[in-house]
């Protein structure tokens, strides 16, 4: 089954600097959303990007999406210590809304 | 609106007994997703439903388990018998659409 692979597992910075998270998936999607998820809590929707959509920008977060490669990245500018948190990608099949989440990325941003 | 609520918050039980977990989604949300995280298998869809119907269950581990909407305020997922290995973090979520989810903080499950 199709699978979203975050890649890095785990991604540490100072607090100011930019985080890079990759997303690849295996088969054809129709939309590719990012997910948070403090420690103990519930996921938090970030952002959505549709198959046809190449660039998608909310506030501090970028979100890049490349279909021929099946991979999508998500930059968070300017990190703050309360952006600590998982991240994971999420995409659902072209046929329902059967959501697959791949492992995710632990980021720690570091005060 | 108060988001998604999931009863109990924390669940522990003795492997046999039956194990019941419940949510209410958002009024208004036309799909319920029940998850199951574990360090060694992350994220796991086990169900969800749109418009109280089930629509693919296929994550569902075994017959153990079961999940019913007998209506659009309230689901239940249910593991009988409960074991060990059934311990995690099961999370509900609801959507208006389907995409977009909303998350409840999860009950997490610990099987003795």
């Amino acid at each position: 089954s199709q699978q979203g692979e975050e890649d890095p597992q785990a991604l540490s910075i100072q607090e100011g600097e930019n985080a890079t998270m990759n997303c690849s998936y295996k088969t054809s999607i129709n939309n590719l959303q990012w997910y948070r998820q403090n420690s103990g809590r519930g996921l938090v929707h970030l952002i959505l990007i549709r198959s046809n959509e190449r660039e998608k920008h909310s506030g501090r977060l970028r979100v890049t999406l490349d279909t021929s490669k099946k991979s999508s990245s998500l930059l968070i500018t300017a990190s703050r210590a309360a952006d600590t948190a998982s991240y994971f990608c999420a995409t659902d099949d072209t046929g329902g809304f059967k959501t697959i989440f791949g492992a995710g990325t632990r980021l720690f941003v570091k005060a | 609106d108060a988001g998604v609520i999931q009863s109990p918050r924390h669940e522990v039980t003795e492997m046999g007994q039956e194990v019941t977990l419940r949510c209410k989604p958002i009024s208004g949300h036309d799909y319920l997703f029940w998850y199951r995280q574990t360090m060694m298998r992350g994220l796991e869809l086990l169900i969800y439903f749109n418009n109280n119907v089930p629509i693919d269950d296929s994550g569902m581990p075994e017959d153990r388990f079961s999940a019913k909407m007998p209506n659009a305020s309230f689901s239940t997922l249910k593991i009988q018998p409960s074991e060990p290995r059934d311990s995690a973090v099961y999370f509900c979520a609801s959507s208006f659409g389907g995409i977009r989810q909303f998350f409840g903080p999860g009950t997490r499950l610990t099987v003795l």
